[in-house]
Order: C-alpha cells, then sequence, then structure tokens
C-alpha cells in the first residue's frame, strides 16, 4: 500500500523568504502523480500544483515549484518570495493510476511572518 | 470554475442523531468523494462514488453510509452519530480517473 509521509508538521517563514516543504512517499508502481494542496485558515482547499510521474521536469506554478526526485521517493515543495497569504496547511498527495483515491499526507502548517 | 458546495459548514449533533452532510458540484463531474480531517491524521478518504448509485468503500467506512442518486449530489450519512465522528468533512469532486480533486469548503462536525 501507498503511504505518504510530511514529517514537518509545522514550519515558518520571513515574508520575501523562500521556504521548501518536505514530503516522501512510498510506492510499488512505476506510473503515479503527485499534489500538493493549500487549505488556508477556514477556507476552502485548493491545488497549488501537480506533478505526473513521468515527466522529468520540475512541475512549476508562478512562485510554486516543486523538487521531484522519482528514485528518492521525495517530492518537496519551495515557496518563493513568501506572501502573508501562503499561510496555510499544505498537504502532499499521491495518486495512482490503477484508482480513483488520493492517499494525503498529514500536512504540514506554514506560517508567514512580516 | 469548479464549484463544490456543502450545505452546512458548522453543525452541532446529539450521540445517536442520524446527521445528513450534502454535497454538491456544478461541474458534471464523474467522480466525488468524502473525507474526513482530523489534526494529526490529514485526510482520510470515508466513501467515494464514480458514477450515479455507485460507490466504494473508502479507508475508513465504519459508521458512514453514503448515497448518490443524482450526478450533481453525494450524501453522507451517519446513522447513529458518536463522538468520535467529530471531525471537519470535506467533499470533493473530479472529472474521472487520475484527474484533479476539487473540494468544498468543509463542514466542522460535533457530537455531543
Amino acid at each position: 500500500a501507498q503511504t505518504v509521509t510530511q514529517s514537518q508538521p509545522e514550519m515558518s517563514v520571513q515574508e520575501a523568504e523562500t521556504v521548501t516543504l518536505s514530503c516522501t512517499y512510498d510506492t510499488s508502481e512505476s506510473d503515479y502523480y503527485l499534489f500538493w494542496y493549500k487549505q488556508p485558515p477556514s477556507r476552502q482547499m485548493i491545488l497549488v500544483i501537480r506533478q505526473e510521474a513521468y515527466k522529468q521536469q520540475n512541475a512549476t506554478e508562478n512562485r510554486f515549484s516543486v523538487n521531484f526526485q522519482k528514485a528518492a521517493k521525495s517530492f518537496s515543495l519551495k515557496i518563493s518570495d513568501s506572501q502573508l497569504g501562503d499561510a496555510a496547511m499544505y498537504f502532499c498527495a499521491y495518486g495512482s493510476y490503477n484508482t480513483d483515491k488520493l492517499i494525503f499526507g498529514t500536512g504540514t502548517r506554514l506560517q508567514v511572518f512580516p | 470554475d469548479v464549484k463544490v458546495t456543502q450545505s452546512s459548514r458548522y453543525l452541532v449533533k446529539r450521540t445517536g442523531e442520524k446527521v445528513f452532510l450534502e454535497c454538491v458540484q456544478d461541474m458534471d463531474h464523474e467522480n466525488m468523494f468524502w473525507y474526513r480531517q482530523d489534526p494529526g491524521l490529514g485526510l482520510r478518504l470515508i466513501y467515494f462514488s464514480y458514477d450515479v448509485k455507485m460507490k466504494e468503500k473508502g479507508d475508513i467506512p465504519e459508521g458512514y453510509s453514503v448515497s448518490r442518486e443524482k450526478k450533481e449530489r453525494f450524501s453522507l450519512i451517519l446513522e447513529s452519530a458518536s463522538t468520535n465522528q467529530t471531525s471537519m468533512y470535506l467533499c470533493a469532486s473530479s472529472s474521472g480517473q487520475q484527474e484533479t480533486q476539487y473540494f468544498g469548503p468543509g463542514t466542522r462536525l460535533l457530537v455531543l
């Protein structure tokens, strides 16, 4: 069975700085996809970024980018030029091509200080 | 934009009550999901549905049932609420297998 581990329950960053959130996963599958979702306080969970495992190029979305290391089963999220609005709970999730289910990590709460 | 709505943001119920949580999506998505979110545990899948009247158990289905009579609506039912079902419940939908899931705002349920 697949598992997703987020080893940092909380992280903090100063405005305009860069922060990296860690995610590792375990799977025996060769094809899959990975997500980072953001859940702001009392607000809806939204997609930050998606990475297909077959793509070697790391996904980027404006200030958000991933470092996808397939052999190491690592999928970290880098937030550049952090803003106050980036403060949220961030969840890493694994998706299999064999099922519709996603497997989520336990989340990392990011605080952004002015 | 995909819109997923949930019937209540906050709900307080008593032990033993039957509880209905409703979720509606407006994008004609095939798949719908119910998760519960607890601190330190992340999101855990309760049930999901890939078509009308079709359902599959997730990782923690005990104490819950679901109903999908129409494509846009997916209901989560707590037959007899218990205090250990106090949690945040999130609904999501997606257009198909391997597609991105879009989430509703969540229902925070307190069972007394």
